[in-house]
């Protein structure tokens, strides 16, 4: 059974720009999240999608977004890119994201912002 | 808001030490708990959970109680190795939130 894939592997963007990742969920897992890891901060939560719908968020400025398809594959947007956003983008997923199911993590997005 | 709080690291061990990492939670309602393991160069990865209080979760000869009454869930292994030297991260999910907590993680090095 494949794991959770998330491409690129790594980016390198200059401030201001926009990015887009995308996450590949376990087959038959239909809740999605996302998470930015930080040396200091360490994983924050982004938000959680299930069936298409957003149910929760975390604290993040609106610049960042996220959608899920119909396959349950998802994509995380961030726009006007800030030198602080430069972390390791996880992304998560589980059958129906249930409190007793633990998450699969992808290998992440490398997002180095210049 | 629903928090994981965890000692801060790094810990370093020499080989065969007994191995504690705390952790501690506040919640609203009712968590599971988990214990989450990164390795050098490797993804985030599950070591093991627990569900309701007093559950005691195992895996790869470590494990950690869920303890209601004092809102821990502390990690701990007989006799590291050191192969174990990895980030170790508590989390939480509660029902109908979606959102699972993460501490921000434990350092461990183990040396030989």
């Amino acid at each position: 059974k494949a794991g959770v894939t998330q491409t690129p592997r790594y980016l390198i963007k200059t401030r201001g720009q926009q990015v887009t990742l995308s996450c590949s969920p376990i087959s038959g897992h239909r809740s999605v999240s996302w998470y930015q890891q930080t040396p200091g901060q360490g994983l924050q939560f982004l938000f959680e999608y299930f069936s298409e719908t957003q149910r929760n968020k975390g604290n993040f400025p609106g610049r960042f977004s996220g959608r899920q398809f119909s396959n349950s594959r998802s994509e995380m947007n961030v726009s006007t890119l800030e030198l602080g956003d430069s972390a390791l983008y996880l992304c998560a997923s589980t059958y129906d994201g249930g409190r007793n199911q633990p998450q699969h993590f992808g290998d992440g997005t490398r997002l180095s912002i210049l | 808001g629903d928090s994981v709080t965890q000692m801060e690291g790094p810990v370093t061990l020499s080989e065969e030490a007994f191995l504690t990492i705390n952790c501690t939670y506040t919640a609203t309602g009712y968590p599971s708990l988990f214990w989450y393991v990164q390795y050098p160069g490797e993804g985030l990865q599950l070591l093991l959970k627990a569900t309701k209080a007093d559950d005691k979760g195992s895996n790869k000869g470590f494990e950690a109680t869920y303890r209601k009454e004092t809102t821990s869930f502390h990690l701990e292994k007989g006799s590291v190795q050191v192969s174990d030297s990895a980030v170790y991260f508590c989390a939480l999910c509660t029902s109908g939130t979606y959102k699972y907590i993460f501490g921000t993680g434990t350092r461990l090095k183990v040396l030989a």
